[in-house]
């Protein structure tokens, strides 16, 4: 156990549509990353909020967003679903902004299985 | 771009070592880790390494890094049915404070046989 929790453990959408995908972090954990990891890859960096505010993005477009809260909740957001963003999505968070190890492990939660359909 | 590879899988007799190996192109990585996934489950941090180190060892795990050739490698002694996962190297730098997030590789699927 993790103390991390997503929801829903599984999804299916239609192409084109919308999606909300949430993370439970930790208490106390300011920092959250997000990550893809499609079958048998390995997970691939969306990008990462610290405080509420976006400080971290790798090479996604912009239909991907997200929402952090002051109670430790996250969002991800996919707009216009395709194909292609069927994957494991993982969210991971850590105390502080630094990342692992120099705070402490990124603890990653069971992920949401998101298949566009 | 920065890349991490992996051998895509390794078969290991139960009690034997376990090596898995990595390779990544960025030179300015400055942690490197080693993380477990099983089946149905999210990312488990198992060991890490700071770019300075050669060696670290933490119980049945071993890290080597050749920072020259940029070469990792975890050894499992006295591999376990209960190690059967996939193994994922990763490297940041960090310089950012990890606004970066981590580099994956591919994955290393460990199969135990009995």
């Amino acid at each position: 156990e993790t103390g991390v929790t997503q929801s829903p453990t599984h999804l299916i959408k239609t192409r084109g549509q919308q999606v909300t995908l949430r993370c439970s972090s930790q208490s106390g954990h300011n920092t959250v990353s997000w990550y893809q990891q499609a079958l048998g890859q390995g997970p691939q960096f969306i990008f990462q909020y610290y405080r509420e505010e976006e400080n971290g993005r790798g090479n996604f477009p912009p239909r991907f967003s997200g929402l952090q809260f002051p109670n430790y909740s996250s969002e991800l957001n996919v707009n216009a679903l395709e194909l292609d963003d069927s994957a494991l999505y993982l969210c991971a968070s850590s105390l502080g902004l630094a990342g692992p190890p120099l705070d402490t492990e990124a603890f990653f939660g069971q992920g949401t299985r998101l298949t566009v359909v | 771009g920065e890349d991490v590879e992996q051998s895509l899988f390794l078969s290991v007799r139960e009690g034997d070592s376990s090596v898995i190996n990595c390779t990544y192109t960025d030179s300015s990585s400055t942690y490197l880790y080693w993380y477990k996934q099983e089946p149905g489950a999210g990312l488990q941090l198992l060991t890490y390494i700071f770019s300075n180190m050669d060696m670290k060892q933490d119980q049945r795990l071993t890290v080597l890094l050749n920072k020259k050739d940029k070469h990792l490698s975890l050894r499992i002694a006295d591999t376990q049915t209960g190690d059967s996962a996939i193994y994922f190297c990763a490297e940041s730098d960090n310089s950012g404070g990890g606004a970066d997030g981590l580099t994956f590789g591919k994955g290393t699927h460990l199969i135990i046989q009995p």
